[in-house]
């Protein structure tokens, strides 16, 4: 199975900061990387697909990138609304697998 | 665009059997591979498999090989987890998924039911 690892696991940040989080594979995946929102108590959330693109209804401020072994996740002025975990997801080979999670959390 | 809407919360004996359903709507069952994904508290996702709503062909995770089943039913537009012979450390958000994308199987993954909590205790 491809191991996913996530950096941090969690930081603080206030609003308006930009913020990245990123996603390493344990093996090449090309673009076949996902990024989810899951905020507390509630079920996880499609933000990006394939690598960069933004899923509908996501707000611009959110961008992804990478490709192969090393990822990110870029939120451009960190919204109230924006503090909750963040994981990533391969689909570039089964089974698919997740990232352990980043929480983004007040300062 | 979809909606998928799960069964209510369960608590089960250790070595009990649970069955979780998943009624889709909005969209046509058949259409999309359905996803079942777990959540331990405070804990990571876990995938633990993929059913076809169209011929009924599953794929399980290998830690889950022996012990669990899903299904479908197509007349009610619901996709069942079974899951068999539960530990504690079964204890967990259980939510089905769409399998989303270009190919049949595995792109990415939305929307998502709410989710189904299932408690292992004695």
């Amino acid at each position: 199975d491809i191991q996913m690892t996530q950096s941090p696991s969690s930081l603080s940040a206030a609003v308006g900061d930009r913020v990245t989080i990123t996603c390493r594979p344990s093996q090449t995946i090309s673009i076949y990387l996902n990024w989810y929102q899951q905020k507390p108590g509630k079920a996880p959330k499609l933000l990006i697909y394939a690598a960069s693109t933004l899923q509908n209804g996501v707000p611009s401020r959110f961008s992804g990138s990478g490709s192969g072994t090393d990822f990110s996740l870029t939120i451009s002025g960190l919204q109230p609304e924006d503090f909750a975990s963040y994981f990533c997801q391969q689909t570039y080979s089964a089974p698919p697998t997740f990232g352990q999670g980043t929480k983004v959390e007040i300062k | 665009q979809g909606l998928l809407v799960q069964s209510g919360a369960e608590v089960k004996k250790p070595g009990a059997s649970v069955k979780v359903s998943c009624k889709v709507s909005g969209y046509s069952l058949v259409g999309q591979y359905i996803h079942w994904v777990r959540q331990a508290p405070g804990q990571g996702l876990e995938w633990m498999g993929w059913i076809n709503p169209s011929s009924g062909d599953t794929n399980y995770a290998e830690k889950f090989q022996d012990r669990v089943a899903m299904t479908r039913d197509t007349s009610s537009s619901t996709v069942y987890v079974e899951l068999r012979r539960l530990k504690s450390d079964d204890t967990a958000m259980y939510y089905c998924t769409r399998d989303e994308g270009p190919t049949s199987c595995c792109n990415w993954f939305d929307p998502w039911g709410q989710g189904t909590l299932v408690t292992v205790s004695s």
